[in-house]
């Protein structure tokens, strides 16, 4: 079975430039997870999805995160404009409750904004 | 909300020899699942244990185990016969067990050293 597919691995970025992430979870999986690590912290919930649709959205900046899943597999984040404090590594993880409670995680992005 | 608090930084531990990782949580909840997950310098979690909170029985992964004391609300890890590969950042994490698939709520990680 495939794990859950981020990329790209590294991006580097200046301050007010966009970027984007891309996440393919592992298949069949409906939830889908994404969390920012900031360096020594642990990982941040800023959004998750049940299928196509939004279960909570209430960690992420709207002002310039936005995330979607279309058709209920894979899911885009884009930060714009970046701030020099979104560097992180941004984490996407996938669930299918009834296989069992645990969360699957892809490899993450490592985001550093110069 | 849920919180999760790991109060070790930082332990190390020699090879072969064992090691307990600390873990606390706070919850009105009764019925949740904890867990612990290791993160490699490669980036990618990778879930070690995972403990139900209805079952008494505390759970077993081959070297790895947990002490769960829920009245406590502590969730230990214990490593016995540690390995160079287990050196590590390692989470401890709370799921809610209400319905729905709820997010996994994170502690801020122990880096675990071992010493060859």
């Amino acid at each position: 079975e495939a794990g859950v597919a981020q990329s790209p691995r590294y991006k580097i970025i200046e301050k007010r430039q966009s970027v984007a992430f891309w996440c393919n979870p592992i298949s069949g999986h409906a939830t889908l997870y994404w969390y920012q690590q900031i360096l020594g912290q642990g990982p941040k919930l800023l959004i998750q999805f049940q299928n196509n649709g939004v279960v909570d959205d209430s960690q992420l900046p709207k002002d310039r995160f936005s995330a979607e899943r279309l058709k209920g597999v894979d899911s885009t984040l884009k930060i714009q404009p970046a701030k020099l404090e979104d560097s992180a590594v941004y984490l996407c993880a996938s669930s299918l409750l009834i296989s069992g409670p645990e969360a699957f995680f892809g490899q993450g992005t490592r985001l550093t904004v110069v | 909300a849920q919180t999760v608090t790991q109060s070790q930084p930082e332990m190390s531990v020699q090879e072969a020899e064992t090691v307990t990782l600390s873990c606390t949580y706070d919850t009105s909840e009764s019925d949740y699942y904890l867990f612990w997950y290791k993160q490699p310098p490669s980036r990618q979690m990778i879930l070690v244990i995972r403990q139900e909170a209805y079952k008494q029985q505390n759970a077993t992964e081959n070297r790895f185990s947990v002490n769960f004391q829920k009245a406590a609300k502590s969730f230990s890890l214990k490593i016995s016969d540690s390995q160079l590969g287990d050196a590590a950042m390692y989470f401890c994490a709370y799921r809610s067990a209400r319905s729905g698939n709820t997010p996994l709520v994170f502690g801020k990680g122990t880096r675990l050293s071992v010493i060859a």
